[in-house]
C-alpha cells in the first residue's frame, strides 16, 4: 500500500472548520483513501474513506485530488470532542489498516 | 457504523500468568479480525490476522507462541498472551472486517503486568 505524509500536529478554533491534509503521492489506481481518528486511550473511529470522488457523510468530508495524490478530511464545524490523532491510510481493498503517526488535531476553545 | 467489542477493558496481572482478552463483532459477521498493540505515544502496530477457521497470520517479530489467537467464529476472537513479563503491558486493540468491506475497532484492552 502506498505511503502517507501528514502534519504531526494542528490546532484549530472551536466553530470553525479543521482541514486536515495528506500526502499520498504513490498511490496506485486501485488504493482507497482511508481516515480514522483515535481519541486518547480509544481505539481507532472509522470516519471516511473514498476512491476518487469527494465524499461525505455525517462526521466529515473527504476531497480528492484529481490526480489522487492528496486528499483533505473536513471537520466543517469542530468541536472540543474532536481533538484526537487523525490517521489517513491509503489501502488496497482488502489489505489490512496499517497506521503512520498520524495528525494530532487539537481543538482549543 | 459497525461494532466491536472487547473484554476486559483493563487487565492486571502478575509477571508469568496467562491472560485472555475477548473481541466480539457485535451486529456483522468478521470473516476477518486483527490484533494491534499500541505502545504509549506510540501509533498502532499490527500484530497478526486471522480468517474465520484459520490459523492466524502473525507479523514479524511476534512470537506466535507468546501471542496466540483464536478465530473459531464468525463474531468472536481471543487473544491469549501467555506467561506474561512486565514487557507485554500495552493497548490491545482488535478490529474486525466483514469481506473486503472497511475494518472496524474495538475500544481496547490495557494490559499492566506486575
Amino acid at each position: 500500500d502506498a505511503k502517507t505524509t501528514q502534519p504531526t500536529s494542528m490546532d484549530c478554533a472551536e466553530g470553525r472548520a479543521a482541514n486536515l491534509p495528506c500526502n499520498h503521492s504513490t498511490i496506485s489506481g486501485n488504493e482507497y483513501v482511508y481516515w480514522y481518528r483515535q481519541i486518547h486511550s480509544q481505539g481507532p473511529q472509522y470516519i471516511i474513506h473514498g476512491l476518487k470522488n469527494n465524499e461525505t457523510n455525517e462526521m466529515a468530508s473527504l476531497i480528492i485530488t484529481e490526480d489522487r495524490k492528496s486528499s483533505t478530511l473536513i471537520l466543517p464545524h469542530a468541536t472540543l470532542r474532536d481533538t484526537a490523532v487523525y490517521y489517513c491510510i491509503v489501502r488496497v481493498r482488502g489489505n489490512d489498516m496499517r497506521f503512520g503517526a498520524g495528525t494530532r488535531l487539537t481543538v482549543k476553545p | 457504523g459497525a461494532v466491536v467489542s472487547q473484554h476486559p477493558s483493563w487487565v492486571i496481572c502478575k509477571s508469568g500468568t496467562s491472560v485472555k482478552i475477548e473481541c466480539r463483532s457485535l451486529d456483522f459477521q468478521a470473516t476477518t479480525m486483527f490484533w494491534y498493540r499500541q505502545f504509549p505515544k506510540q501509533s498502532l502496530m499490527l500484530m497478526a490476522t486471522s480468517n474465520e477457521g484459520s490459523k492466524a497470520t502473525y507479523e514479524q517479530g511476534v512470537e506466535k507462541d507468546k501471542f496466540l489467537i483464536n478465530h473459531a467464529s464468525l463474531t468472536l476472537s481471543t487473544l491469549t498472551v501467555t506467561s506474561a513479563h512486565p514487557e507485554d503491558s500495552s493497548f490491545y486493540i482488535c478490529s474486525a472486517r466483514e469481506g473486503l468491506e472497511t475494518q472496524y475497532f474495538g475500544p481496547g484492552t490495557r494490559l499492566l503486568v506486575l
